[in-house]
């Protein structure tokens, strides 16, 4: 157990559909990173999130947002979802500002 | 464009001899590389890290090199273990301590008893 909680596991939708995915990071991290893998891909960064604030935006469609609430836990919330969108979610944590971090298991999504 | 790249797909390796997993990148402002393994529904968890201002750093069983001219670093596992069979990525940031980090597609290991 890394430390880091992702839920759900797994989640199985509709195209047109909205889902949120929810991060609690480790205790004591202020960080909080969402990552994108797509089959056979590497791991894209999606968004940063430092104590509440955005921090960093990478390739995220404006179909996705995030946010990271009081309590550090973040969600990122996906919608008008499309069969592209099938893939690995991970959310990571750290102290400060990366680069090294925790990771979480993922919630996989498949828009069906 | 792919900045961050793992060639091989797979790799398989004997028991006790070495792996060698090899990474090039083309962004030369890359400051800063690290090393994930991954098993299956598992997420990523950190092995090894090497910052620019160094050409090799060493961690038990790991060591990583990094030839900054040839942009291109490589993970020795020494000896190898059928407990290292996984995915293995390698990933790069930025100057400046960027927290985004930029993953190669992996490279899946297999260490054969």
């Amino acid at each position: 157990d890394s430390g880091v909680t992702q839920t759900p596991k797994h989640l199985i939708t509709a195209t047109g559909q909205r889902v949120t995915l929810r991060c609690s990071p480790r205790s004591g991290d202020l960080s909080v990173y969402w990552y994108q893998q797509s089959l056979d891909q590497g791991l894209q960064f999606l968004i940063h999130y430092y104590n509440g604030e955005e921090r960093a935006k990478g390739n995220i469609l404006e179909r996705f947002s995030a946010q990271q609430f009081p309590d550090l836990h973040s969600e990122l919330n996906l919608s008008s979802l499309e069969l592209g969108d099938s893939a690995l979610y991970f959310c990571a944590s750290s102290v400060g500002v990366g680069p090294s971090y925790t990771f979480g298991s993922g919630t996989r999504l498949t828009v069906v | 464009d792919q900045q961050v790249k793992q060639n091989s797909p797979s790799l398989s390796v004997q028991e006790g001899r070495i792996s060698i997993l090899n990474c090039d990148y083309t962004n030369s402002m890359f400051d800063y590389f690290l090393w994930y393994k991954k098993y299956p529904a598992e997420g990523p968890t950190f092995l090894i890290s090497i910052s620019s201002i160094k050409d090799k750093n060493e961690d038990g069983r790991f060591t990583v090199f990094l030839n900054k001219s040839a942009k291109h670093l490589s993970l020795h596992i020494v000896p190898s273990q059928p407990g290292d069979s996984a995915v293995y990525f390698c990933a790069a940031s930025e100057q400046g301590g960027s927290e985004k980090l930029v993953f190669g597609k992996g490279t899946k290991l297999t260490v054969n008893p």
